[in-house]
């Protein structure tokens, strides 16, 4: 079935720096999703990207989707304490009902 | 109302037992999303409803049964589970079904499962 690769698995930052993590499909996705999962909680949608080389900004967080539609990344700059959690992407192909998520990236924040 | 309801929070029950997860949702949703969710590890989809009708079964085992009876809520009955089975169970709901790339997951906040 279709996959979703996801790295890094663990990124551990002091406060202040810079977090990113990206995705890989090994086939053309039609569009790509972000959540986020705080610690004992439940998946929130973040961000869709839908067109080729997409970016989009959220604040401090960047979006973008590659040009061949089979790879995405997160980028957060200046981290804060309340940025832990773990981010999956989630990728859909063909049925806009399958939503098929990465294997997570998990971020800690140091103060 | 934005919330997907999910009873109970927590859910302890032995291997011969029968127990129901329920999930509710006011927001208009036409899809329903049942996910398992192990430590550590990304959700995986488990079934799906489209208009009260499942489209999709990611070949779950038959002792997961879900049922749609109206279009705010989605239950999952469980029976003869294996401790395997113990996990994160979390429901979610979208918009629309049609072929349409504008679809988000809204989730539940889940029940915790421990099957002894």
């Amino acid at each position: 079935g279709q996959q979703v690769m996801q790295i890094p698995q663990y990124q551990h930052v002091q406060e202040g720096e810079d977090f990113t993590t990206y995705c890989n499909s090994s086939t053309t996705l039609s569009n790509i999703q972000w959540y986020k999962q705080r610690p004992g909680g439940h998946p929130v949608f973040l961000i869709q990207l839908v067109k080729s080389g997409e970016v989009k900004k959220q604040k401090r967080l960047t979006f973008q989707f590659g040009e061949a539609k089979k790879n995405s990344s997160l980028h957060i700059t200046a981290t804060q304490t309340t940025d832990v959690g773990t981010y999956f992407c989630a990728g859909q192909w063909n049925n806009f009902n399958k939503f098929y998520f990465g294997s997570g990236t998990k971020l800690n924040v140091k103060p | 109302d934005t919330e997907v309801t999910q009873t109970p929070k927590h859910l302890v029950m032995g291997m011969t037992n029968k127990k129901s997860l329920k999930c509710e949702q006011h927001m208009g949703h036409r899809a329903m999303y049942w996910y398992k969710q192990k430590a550590k590890k990304p959700p995986e989809l488990m079934f799906v409803y489209s208009y009260e009708k499942l489209s999709i079964n990611e070949s779950v085992p038959s002792r997961f049964s879900p049922e749609c009876p109206n279009s705010s809520l989605l239950n999952l009955h469980l029976h003869a589970l294996q401790p395997e089975d113990s996990a994160l169970y979390l429901c979610a709901s979208s918009h629309k079904t049609a072929r349409t790339p504008n679809e988000k997951l809204f989730f539940g906040s889940g029940t915790q499962l421990s099957v002894l």
